[in-house]
């Protein structure tokens, strides 16, 4: 079982809304990774985790904060927002943050009006 | 300078034909890692198949080949029996070892396949 879920699939909202996306595997895995992904982009590292701890921000905007409940879930809180955070926000997990292979879940489309 | 690169924004292929996807990585680092990733319209990442840089033979996965050239820091991506379910963007990406670090991947800009019925 390879599956990492995210929800919600799709979200709009004004730049004065406070929102979260969840992120979930049931892999054992131990690293867990959020990426912005713009249309006909590559995606980009946002935040990674590892073994619930934040590792790495990759100068990310304070108005995205992540949190790490525990091992198998992630959330990204959003607040104030700005119209260029449309984005499909994609979830990644790892076995460990130094092994290879990411899997991804489905994302979710953000729209900020 | 870019670390991965793909060469081809757009690729057309009829279906049942095999296809081959370019990527050239740039790296010193002597332990790497390079993946293929598949992204449909609907968004999902899928992960197709990995090379690691001291494997010593090309990596196979069902229809998705990698072949690998280290001497020319090449990884093209060969699909063969093209299916129209295979239209997507594919991500070449890579991995250096980072001792101590956390895994972080450096994604092409991607190659647009379209599968001609």
């Amino acid at each position: 079982d390879t599956e990492v879920t995210q929800t919600p699939k799709h979200l709009v909202m004004g730049m004065t809304n406070k929102k979260s996306l969840k992120c979930e595997q049931h892999m054992g895995h131990r690293a867990m990774y959020w990426y912005k992904q713009k249309a006909k982009k590559p995606p980009e590292l946002m935040f990674v985790y590892s073994y619930e701890k934040l590792s790495i921000n990759e100068s990310v905007p304070s108005r995205f904060s992540p949190e790490c409940p525990n091992s198998s879930l992630l959330n990204l809180h959003l607040h104030a927002l700005q119209p260029e955070d449309s984005a499909l926000y994609l979830c990644a997990s790892s076995q460990d943050p130094n092994t290879d292979t990411q899997y991804f879940g489905p994302g979710t489309r953000l729209t900020v009006l | 300078a870019q670390k991965i690169t793909q060469t081809q924004p757009g690729m057309f292929v009829q279906e049942k034909e095999a296809v081959t996807l370019d990527c050239t990585y740039d790296t010193s680092d002597p332990s790497y890692g390079l993946f293929w990733y598949k992204q449909p319209s609907s968004g999902e990442m899928i992960f197709l198949i990995y090379q690691g840089s001291y494997d010593q033979q090309n990596a196979t996965e069902g229809r998705y080949s990698l072949n690998f050239q280290k001497a020319r820091k090449s990884a093209n991506l060969v699909i063969s029996a093209s299916q129209l379910g295979d239209s997507a963007m594919y991500f070449c990406a890579m991995r250096e070892g980072q001792a101590g670090g956390s895994y972080i991947p450096t994604f092409g800009r991607g190659t647009s396949l379209i599968v001609h019925p």
